[in-house]
Formats: C-alpha cells, structure tokens, sequence
C-alpha cells in the first residue's frame, strides 16, 4: 500500500507565474488535508478536503490560492501569480474516513516551492 | 501567545541520553500527536494520544489532559534521533474535522 504521494518534489516558479502541487492519498483515505511550512517556521493548517467538497478552508490566504479534491484523480493545490513569500514547504496529509475510529494523518513528502 | 507551545527549542544529547520533550497547549482537543521530521524533511506520524500513556519502542509518549500537557521521552538515544519532533492537536469540530494546530517544533541533535 503505497504512502500518500506528493508531486513535483521541488517546483521553482518566477515571480506571477502559477504554482500546481498535487497530492494522491493513500489507498481508501477520502480525507486530504494541506499544510504550509514557512521558512524557519512551524506547520499551518490550509484546507481540509474530502472528494468533490472542501469542509474547512479557513487557513487558506483569501486570494490567489484555491485547492480541490476531484471524484478522480489527485487532489490539486493552485497559486496563481506566485509571489516570493509563497516559498515554503506544503504537505499534504489524508485520512480514512472518520467514524472508523483511525484518524492519525499520514504525511507526503512535501512539495518545497521556490520563488524566484 | 500560541495555542501549542514546546520545549525546549533545541536539545542537544549525548548518545545513550534520556530525553524529554514538552508540549502545553491552551486549547481543549479531542486528541494529541507527536510527529517526526526528518533533515530531508519528510514527517512521520509517531503517536496520537487521547489519554495516558503509550510506547514504541525506545520512545514513550504521555499526555495528561486536565493538565493540558504532554511529554515525548526518548530512551538510550541514538545519533539517528536526530529530527525535529513537533506537537499538534487536534481540536477540530465535526466541521473542521481533524485539522491539526501545531508547535514550533523541537530540534534534537544527538551526538555519537
């Protein structure tokens, strides 16, 4: 069973072009969640999503950002027009469906985003 | 102030060292996990409490939850212990779901 995957690893972008990091949950996890790790900082929750909803979008900065969880495919966070704060380490975490009483995350690797 | 706060910040140790970490937090939550993050950067999920006590191997995680605080102990250490062990809990409701808040992270640096 494959862990959670994360692509690309590393991603370098010019200042206004459009970053796309996405993230394939483990096998039977419907829950994703994306986490942003600042420079020298500690992890901040974003968005957290189940297929085809976003539940919980209060961590995500209110412009330029969007993320989505399809019925097929990965999960997908978008920044449009990068700007050089964006640099940071996002990882991705998912979960099994609640209620089943597993709720620990498992991580991604993480996609660390350079600004340029 | 943050709603997680760990200490210390940095931890160095000698090889064969008991180590403690701590992580208070201010909020009331359904459940605390202590996480590993590699020099590569990669996070590994250690534990997840809600009550007591638990152990995997040399490391042993507590929490007591009407004092809201949790410890990380690292029997007879190992250079490859070296990481940053970070707290997050999980306070979220049947809306947030299980979004995690997290500490600053403690780096610990074991020494051969």
């Amino acid at each position: 069973n494959a862990g959670v995957m994360q692509n690309p690893r590393h991603l370098v972008r010019r200042r206004g072009q459009e970053a796309r990091l996405r993230c394939s949950p483990m096998k039977g996890h419907s829950h994703v969640y994306w986490y942003r790790q600042l420079p020298e900082e500690g992890l901040k929750f974003m968005v957290y999503l189940q297929k085809e909803n976003i539940i919980d979008e209060s961590g995500m900065p209110k412009e330029r950002f969007s993320a989505e969880f399809p019925k097929e495919g990965p999960s997908i966070l978008r920044i449009q027009q990068v700007v050089r704060g964006d640099s940071a380490a996002y990882f991705c975490a998912s979960s099994p469906l609640r209620g089943q009483g597993q709720e620990t995350q498992y991580f991604g690797p993480g996609t660390r985003l350079l600004v340029l | 102030k943050n709603e997680v706060e760990q200490s210390p910040q940095n931890l160095t140790a000698q090889e064969g060292e008991f180590i403690t970490i701590n992580c208070s937090y201010s909020v009331g939550i359904s459940a605390l996990h202590w996480l590993q993050q590699h020099p590569g950067g990669g996070i590994v999920s250690l534990f997840m409490l809600s009550s007591g006590k638990k152990k995997h191997g040399r490391l042993i995680a507590t929490i007591n939850i009407q004092e809201k605080h949790s410890s990380l102990h690292i029997t007879a250490s190992h250079p490859r212990d070296s990481a940053v062990y970070i707290c997050a809990v999980r306070s979220g409701t049947e809306t947030s779901g299980s979004r995690l808040t997290f500490g600053e992270g403690t780096q610990l640096t074991v020494n051969p």
